[in-house]
């Protein structure tokens, strides 16, 4: 069975400190395809980055950066210098045509 | 340009009426799905069609139908609605899933049975 884990419920933060949110996944595929999602106050759900089990290559992208390390079934997603429009609630999903979803962490970044 | 447009955006009806939300997409994509988001922000597939055609159905009651006119179209219509429906529902679409990519959400339909 596949299973997205994200224990991190809530995380409260001041402005400008560096974040870390985890993900633990479980899944036998030996191919298979790894998402965060952020989600604003305002609701959408926005697509941040995807990796695929063949690539552990670490990825940033202005202040986010995403370790993925298959050894430890982890997939963690940093936010450096955070920002109050950082504010959400992250999810982690593992799938292809059905996303398991974590249950998501909600983001307080503090002014 | 919308990719993934749903409406309504807020739908508020009694138990036991029937409703329809409407979802396009005007990516071009093949796959489209429905999720459900309930009050504790927990996400879970409903249904999936690929070129119209349903691949994943998810034990959702049979009270909830989906129709797929054509590829960029996925309705989803209710039938006696219950309290439990309450939720956010959220269409999305993809091109290539096996392949890896990303779903694109649509903005979500709030429901909510009075």
């Amino acid at each position: 069975a596949q299973k997205v884990t994200q224990a991190q419920t809530e995380i409260s933060v001041v402005e400008k400190e560096d974040v870390t949110l985890d993900c633990v996944y479980e899944t036998r595929d030996t191919t298979y395809y790894l998402f965060w999602y952020k989600q604003p106050p305002s609701g959408e759900l926005v697509f941040l980055i995807r990796r695929n089990s063949f690539d552990e290559q670490n990825e940033i992208s202005g202040r986010y950066s995403w370790n993925f390390q298959k050894s430890t079934s982890s997939f963690n997603f940093t936010i450096t210098a955070s920002q109050v429009v950082d504010s959400a609630v992250y999810f982690c999903a593992l799938g292809t045509y059905k996303y398991i979803f974590g249950t998501g962490t909600r983001l307080k970044v503090l002014a | 340009d919308t990719a993934v447009s749903q409406t309504p955006k807020y739908l508020v009806t009694q138990m036991g009426n029937d409703k329809s939300i409407k979802c396009e997409q005007n990516l071009g994509h093949d796959t489209m799905y429905w999720y459900k988001q309930d009050s504790k922000k927990f996400l879970k597939i409903m249904f999936s069609y690929n070129n119209k055609e349903l691949i994943i159905n998810e034990t959702v009651p049979n009270r909830f139908s989906p129709k797929s006119p054509d590829k960029a179209h996925l309705n989803l219509h209710i039938n006696s609605l219950e309290l439990g429906d309450s939720a956010v529902y959220f269409c999305a679409s993809s091109q290539d899933p096996l392949n890896g990519q990303p779903q694109h959400f649509g903005d979500g339909t709030r429901l909510s049975i009075l």
